[in-house]
């Protein structure tokens, strides 16, 4: 079941320059999705999230866009930092449906920011 | 900023052994969960608690898994009989209660299963 997809699993970028991570979804009844970072043996941070009826939601260095017709969104970081790198978490949820809020993650992708 | 805590940090068991694993969410929190990562997989979502119920349950979330929160503040897992593909880490995460919120994770319990 890949409801939601991350098909980059890591990505490396050097300091100063943006990195890009991105996410596709299949559900069309998601409608709220978040981005989470996490470094090993800890659990997930929040990061940044975004409602289906934005396009775009900018937080200090981290943006994250959401193309609704294309089920795809992507986290924009800039400038990117060495303490960036982790693993970033795409997460979806459906709450429309009237659901509990359960989160469906995506794969991850590992991001190596270079000094 | 307050923060969900999880105990033990690690804990190993044998094959058939129960375990309980721990979570203090944040107060007025409303929502309860827990998920899991087995090594190298996806976080996956396990069970949703609110009102002091299960409100959804995954496939995951057989009858070998319960939760509770017995005195209104700890948030608990219990594997009634654990087996090597329950080795993983546990995370427990929280919400307030509205379509905005955002859900906060602990650090996780790391379950090894031998």
């Amino acid at each position: 079941d890949q409801q939601v997809k991350q098909n980059s699993p890591s990505l490396s970028v050097q300091e100063g320059r943006i990195s890009i991570l991105n996410c596709d979804y299949t559900n069309s009844m998601f409608d709220y999705f978040l981005w989470y970072k996490k470094y090993p043996a800890e659990g997930p941070t929040f990061l940044i999230s975004i409602s289906s009826i934005k396009d775009k939601n900018e937080d200090g260095r981290f943006t994250v866009f959401l193309n609704k017709s294309a089920k795809h969104l992507s986290l924009h970081i800039v400038p990117s930092q060495p303490g960036d790198s982790a693993v970033y978490f795409c997460a979806a949820s459906g709450r429309v449906l009237g659901n509990t809020g359960k989160l469906i993650f995506g794969q991850g992708t590992t991001l190596q920011v270079k000094p | 900023e307050p923060e969900v805590t999880q105990t033990p940090s690690h804990q190993v068991t044998q094959m058939g052994q129960e375990v309980i694993l721990r979570c203090v969410p944040i107060s007025n929190h409303l929502y309860f969960y827990w998920y899991r990562q087995i090594l190298g997989q996806k976080v996956e979502f396990l069970v949703s608690f609110y009102n002091n119920e299960i409100s959804e349950k995954s496939e995951i979330f057989d009858d070998q898994f319960s939760v509770e929160r017995p005195d209104g503040s700890n948030f608990t897992l219990k594997i009634r009989s654990t087996k090597l593909e329950d080795s993983a880490m546990y995370f427990c995460a929280n919400l307030m209660g509205s379509a905005t919120d955002t859900q906060y994770f602990g650090p996780g319990t790391r379950l090894t299963v031998l």
